[in-house]
């Protein structure tokens, strides 16, 4: 079964402090990932997906994640977050083969602070 | 396209009562997923269909839950009968299969559903 680990649950930055969210997956097969973010009150929309080729995806707004498939990391990155970036963050996984399903972490809450 | 659509947006019922939620996917994807979000316990799949059948429901809670999807335009999730407990923001999302790899998923605006 395939599963989907967040580290962090609740991140608080100042604007300009870098950013790093970690996610980590369980699958033994070929994935694809993403992050989606969900602004207050609002629907989960997509910032970057990785679904082959150059492991470092850059996604809107300045986001990138990198895929290390030895650690089945993806973790999603940003230089300098601003207060719009405050949302909730969740990382997704589906697997290859058979019929795929997209599975979520629990996410991570970003509370950046002007 | 509208993107994917549920209706009604917003839903109050009382402890007891059937209540149905629907959802319109973007045209031309064959996958639908019905997943509902709480604080306590995150976004969770609870159905999900390829091409109108239903291929695992194993995160339905209980047999109070259940859903259908008639034709690729359409699908509903019917809870009967609620209780407070299952109030959450029940969110359908879509995608498109694409050589043997789905497509990202893309949300409805979802249904705040208070059963009180």
């Amino acid at each position: 079964a395939q599963s989907v680990s967040q580290h962090n649950h609740h991140v608080i930055l100042s604007e300009a402090a870098s950013l790093e969210l970690g996610c980590n997956y369980s699958y033994g097969g070929t994935v694809n990932l993403f992050w989606y973010v969900q602004y207050p009150g609002q629907h989960l929309q997509l910032l970057l997906k990785y679904f082959s080729g150059d492991p470092l995806v850059k996604g809107i707004k300045g986001f990138e994640a990198e895929f290390i498939k030895s650690k089945f990391s993806f973790n999603l990155r940003k230089p300098s977050v601003q207060w719009s970036d405050t949302a909730e963050y969740f990382c997704a996984v589906n697997g290859a083969g058979g019929y795929q399903k997209v599975t979520f972490g629990i996410g991570t809450k970003l509370q950046v602070i002007p | 396209d509208a993107g994917v659509i549920q209706s009604p947006r917003h839903e109050v019922t009382e402890m007891g009562q059937e209540v149905t939620l629907r959802c319109k996917p973007i045209s031309g994807h064959d996958y639908l997923f019905w997943y509902r979000q709480t604080m306590m316990r995150g976004l969770e799949l609870l159905i999900y269909f390829n091409n109108n059948v239903p291929i695992d429901d194993s995160g339905m809670p209980e047999d109070r839950f259940s859903a259908k999807m008639p034709n690729a335009s359409f699908s509903t999730l019917k809870i009967q009968p609620s209780e407070p407990r299952d109030s959450a923001v029940y969110f359908c999302a879509s995608s498109r299969n694409t050589g043997g790899m789905n497509t990202e998923a893309f949300f409805g605006q979802g249904t705040r559903l208070t059963v009180v």
